[in-house]
């Protein structure tokens, strides 16, 4: 079965970027949609955008300013990158596949927090 | 964006009970609703999707239902491994959002 691991930098300086990857076992970056989803702490949900190995894209209009996403077949693996990052970006990063296209989410990495802090 | 609203935000069960809880689309979403479960310090976990349809693994205990702005997910008898928080989510148009969860404590 498909399984998703987080993996990029616990800690990250207010203004700089955060850089996170999702590297997929059991299974193709090819067959799946891909989104990042982030909980910060005691909060709720938030759906970050998804990208297809295709390169298309779906961002959160509320992040889509400072968000890119990508994917590296070579290293089955799907990327996000998040610029300009101030205390609010403070969350766990989640990664998610969707199969179907129709936007449910399963499976799940394990998630990473990620502190911006000076 | 369409809004997602879950009540109650939390209720108390004891093992054995039904409880339901509610999911409120701000737009009808037709049966573009999924639910998750989501217990302390994990990820969240895949239960229904389509509104009703259960995920492969989910216990037969655990019931989606509605379409259209409300929705519905039923346990009819709580174990203690489902003391968590449920999360609703719309997948009708992007960006997909969340409802902001229903815990399920004793």
């Amino acid at each position: 079965q498909v399984q998703l691991q987080e993996s990029g930098p616990g800690l990250v300086k207010p203004s700089e970027t955060l850089s996170l990857t999702c590297t997929v076992s059991g299974g193709s970056v090819n067959t799946y949609y891909w989104s990042w989803i982030r909980q910060a702490a005691g909060k709720g949900l938030e759906w970050i955008g998804r990208i297809h190995s295709g390169g298309s894209t779906n961002y959160n209009p509320s992040l889509k300013s400072r968000v890119t996403m990508s994917v590296d077949t070579s290293n089955n693996q799907f990327s996000v990158k998040l610029t300009s990052v101030t205390a609010a970006d403070t969350a766990m990063y989640y990664c998610a596949g969707d199969r179907t296209n129709d936007g449910w989410f399963e499976p799940w990495g394990q998630g990473t927090p990620v502190t911006v802090s000076s | 964006d369409i809004q997602m609203t879950q009540s109650p935000s939390s209720l108390s069960a004891s093992v054995g009970d039904r409880v339901t809880m509610i999911c409120r689309a701000s737009q009808s979403i037709r049966t573009y609703l999924n639910w998750y479960q989501q217990i302390s310090g994990k990820a969240p976990k895949l239960l229904i999707y389509g509104a009703s349809t259960l995920q492969s693994g989910v216990p037969s205990r655990f019931t989606g239902s509605g379409s259209g702005t409300d929705f519905a997910l039923t346990i009819s008898s709580l174990q203690p491994e489902d003391f968590a928080i449920y999360y609703c989510q719309q997948s009708y148009s992007t960006p997909w959002t969340f409802g902001q969860g229903t815990k399920v404590e004793i």
